[in-house]
């Protein structure tokens, strides 16, 4: 079964504009962690934001802010105010306690436009 | 900064050809890991170390073997490199807490692979 789902394979936003990016996971542990990464075309992998099972708040890093809604395995990354250099893939992942190892979506590909 | 760097950037090899793709990290980081990401997809796990204990992917060819010397490096062997192999190849390093899900990965900008 596929525990991280990205039903989006290609988004286009306006720049300066606002996107969601989609994720819902899949695990009967209680504690796990989600986390987005963004790859641009060069190929880096940068993490960009985390949320964690027993946080209250949803987490927010600059521009970026996730949309956790736990009941509904939901952990959506919200982009404010896009840029041109917000185009890449963006990864959604999830690592379960006591676990090392990251389960990665299949991505979302970003398209900021001027 | 403290980084993972990965080198070369760009590696060419022939079919059949040994390759080795070296990891490095200034984080002290305890976990390493080596991803193979080809085009359009998510990165595969390959194998990770805790510590310099070494966890392969049940699905990891044979062909694939890494070693990790001491807690700053990693490599990636790849003994006959056929031309499926040709993937951007990811190093990742974290910080395990045992039970704690926390922690990010932290990856090197990747080698890119190609096999003639």
């Amino acid at each position: 079964a596929q525990k991280i789902t990205q039903t989006q394979p290609g988004m286009f936003v306006q720049e300066k504009e606002a996107v969601t990016l989609d994720c819902t996971y899949d695990t009967s542990d209680p504690s796990y962690g989600l986390f987005w990464y963004k790859q641009p075309s060069s190929g880096e992998m940068i993490f960009l934001i985390y949320q964690g099972s027993y946080d209250q708040q949803n987490a927010t890093e600059g521009r970026y802010s996730l949309n956790f809604q736990k009941a509904r395995k939901s952990a959506n990354l919200v982009i404010s105010a896009s840029q041109l250099g917000d185009s890449a893939m963006y990864f959604c992942a999830m690592r379960e306690g006591g676990s090392e190892k990251l389960v990665f979506g299949k991505g979302t590909k970003l398209t900021v436009n001027p | 900064d403290a980084m993972v760097i990965q080198n070369p950037r760009y590696q060419v090899t022939q079919f059949g050809k040994p390759v080795t793709l070296s990891c490095s990290q200034t984080l002290n980081h305890n976990v390493m890991y080596w991803y193979q990401q080809k085009s359009s997809q998510a990165p595969k796990l390959l194998f990770h170390y805790y510590d310099k204990d070494f966890n392969n992917e049940a699905d990891t060819p044979d062909n694939f073997q890494s070693r990790r010397p001491n807690t700053s490096f990693c490599f990636l062997d790849i003994r006959s490199p056929g031309l499926g192999d040709a993937a951007m190849y990811l190093c990742a390093t974290s910080r395990a807490r045992g039970g704690w899900s926390n922690q990010p990965q932290h990856f090197g900008d990747g080698t890119r692979l190609s096999i003639l």
